[in-house]
């Protein structure tokens, strides 16, 4: 059963313009979200999370949306510059981030220079 | 920042063999410590939550007589993987609650490889 779900496997986007990574959610539990980047062999780094009450945060070139609704959340990354290509996970949590974290499948962003 | 130390990076070991992965929390105290693992091109899952001096708790599906955590310390937990066979073949990572908004900081991960 995959409780957070991102659709896209891969996406490319040109240099200069904006990256929208989507992600969707069953768990009407889940309170806090979370996007990771990851290398291969490598472990994930955090980039930016949003709790629900909020339904914006933004981070320097990264911004997250969450439409609780909809159970669905974005990472906006403007502008996508080379070094941002990687696999962006999405995560969520449970009781503000104090418990385990369930990822998303992830999404291969290429950013073509 | 909080920082968490994972050892090996990778290794390769023969079938039967048991490997030990190690992560210490370098700057912080971490309570709580969290194993991940991922197959190639799929999802980071949660193996097991494990608590400074008391038993792990495993997620549905996970031996845990095959992966033994230990979490003696507040700066360091272990996880065993035992008798080894190819399909423990994967990438293992662990992680620690931080305390704040951020929330986690991950190892970087060992990449275990069984023959």
């Amino acid at each position: 059963d995959q409780q957070v779900k991102q659709n896209s496997p891969s996406l490319s986007v040109q240099e200069g313009r904006i990256s929208i990574l989507n992600c969707d959610y069953t768990n009407s539990m889940f309170d806090y979200f979370l996007w990771y980047k990851k290398y291969p062999a490598e472990g994930p780094t955090f980039l930016i999370s949003i709790s629900s009450i909020k339904d914006k945060n933004e981070d320097g070139r990264f911004t997250v949306f969450l439409n609780k609704s909809a159970k669905h959340l974005s990472l906006h990354i403007v502008p996508s510059q080379p070094g941002d290509s990687a696999v962006y996970f999405c995560a969520a949590s449970v009781n503000f981030g104090n418990e385990k974290l369930t990822f998303g499948t992830g999404t291969r962003l290429t950013i073509i220079p | 920042g909080a920082v968490v130390s994972q050892h090996p990076s990778w290794v390769i070991c023969k079938s039967g063999t048991s490997v030990k992965i190690e992560c210490r929390s370098l700057d912080f105290q971490a309570t709580t410590m969290f194993w991940y693992r991922q197959f190639p091109k799929q999802s980071l899952m949660l193996m097991a939550t494990s608590n400074e001096g008391s038993k792990a708790t495993y997620e549905q599906g996970v031996e845990k007589d095959k992966f033994l955590i230990n979490h003696a310390s507040l700066t360091l937990s272990t996880l065993t993987v035992t008798s080894a066979h190819p399909e423990d073949s994967s990438f293992y990572i662990c992680s620690a609650h931080i305390g704040n908004l951020n929330g986690y900081t991950f190892g970087s991960g060992t990449r275990l490889t069984v023959v």
